[in-house]
C-alpha cells in the first residue's frame, strides 16, 4: 500500500487565521516532505523530516511551521499567512532519506488564503 | 548543481497517437536515479518509475516505456496508443545520495493533452 493521505482537501483562511495542514503515511517511512506548489510549476521543497526530526529547511517563512508528533505524522501550522502563500501543499514520504528512495505523495490540500 | 529540463511545456495529440516527453539532465554525480511522476487535475504526484544511473536498460510498462541514454543524458518517456485519462502534467525528476545533496529535483513540467 502506497498510499499518502492529507486533510483538509480544501481549505480557505483569512490572513488573520491558524490552520493546520494533516499527513499520515503507513508505509513505516521514516522520512517526510512538505513541498508547495504554484500553478504550472513544479513542487518546491518547504521542510523534510527525518526520523521524527527535522532535517531540511528550505528557509521557508516562519508564519509555516511543521511538526512531526511521530514516525506516521506530519502537521504543517499556518499563522498570519499572505495572499501569495495560495498554492497546493503536498505531503510526501520516502523509505529514508538516501535521498534516493522514490516520494510517494498524497493528494495534497488546496490552500486559498484571502 | 543538477538540473532537469523538460522542454516540452504543452503537447496535444489525439486519442491513440504515440507520444514522447523529453527530459535531459544535468549532474556530475555518478551515482544518481531518474524518475517521472504524473500529475491528473485532481493534484496528486502519481510515481511511475525510478532508475538508477548503472542501469541503462529500457522498461516497457504497458503501454507506458521509457528511454534512458546516459550518453544524451536523457531519460525520455513514451505513451502508446494515448488515451484521454493520460491527460495530466508529467515531471521528470533527478535525485542524489543525500549526502551529495539530496533533493528531487525536478523539470518544469510536461503538460500532456489527449483529445478524443
Amino acid at each position: 500500500d502506497t498510499e499518502v493521505t492529507q486533510t483538509p482537501k480544501h481549505l480557505v483562511m483569512g490572513m488573520t487565521n491558524k490552520k493546520s495542514l494533516k499527513c499520515e503515511q503507513h508505509m513505516g517511512h521514516r522520512a517526510m516532505y512538505w513541498y508547495k506548489q504554484k500553478a504550472k510549476k513544479p513542487p518546491e521543497l518547504m521542510f523534510v523530516y527525518s526520523y521524527e526530526k527535522l532535517s531540511i529547511n528550505e528557509s521557508v517563512p516562519s508564519r509555516f511551521s511543521p511538526e512531526c508528533p511521530n514516525s506516521s505524522l506530519l502537521n504543517l501550522h499556518l499563522h498570519a499567512l499572505q495572499p501569495e502563500d495560495s498554492a497546493l501543499y503536498l505531503c510526501a514520504s520516502s523509505q529514508d532519506l538516501t535521498g534516493i528512495e522514490t516520494q510517494y505523495f498524497g493528494p495534497g490540500t488546496r490552500l486559498l488564503v484571502l | 548543481a543538477q538540473k532537469v529540463t523538460q522542454a516540452q511545456t504543452e503537447i496535444s495529440v489525439v486519442e491513440k497517437e504515440d507520444v514522447t516527453l523529453d527530459c535531459v539532465y544535468e549532474t556530475r554525480d555518478t551515482t544518481y536515479y531518474l524518475f517521472w511522476y504524473k500529475q491528473p487535475p485532481s493534484g496528486e504526484l502519481v510515481f511511475l518509475i525510478r532508475r538508477n544511473s548503472f542501469d541503462e536498460q529500457n522498461e516497457i510498462s504497458g503501454r507506458y516505456s521509457w528511454n534512458f541514454q546516459k550518453s544524451t543524458s536523457s531519460f525520455n518517456f513514451t505513451i502508446t496508443a494515448s488515451q484521454v485519462v493520460d491527460s495530466a502534467v508529467y515531471f521528470c525528476a533527478l535525485s542524489v545520495p543525500y549526502n551529495q545533496g539530496g533533493k528531487l529535483i525536478f523539470g518544469q513540467g510536461t503538460e500532456l493533452s489527449v483529445k478524443p
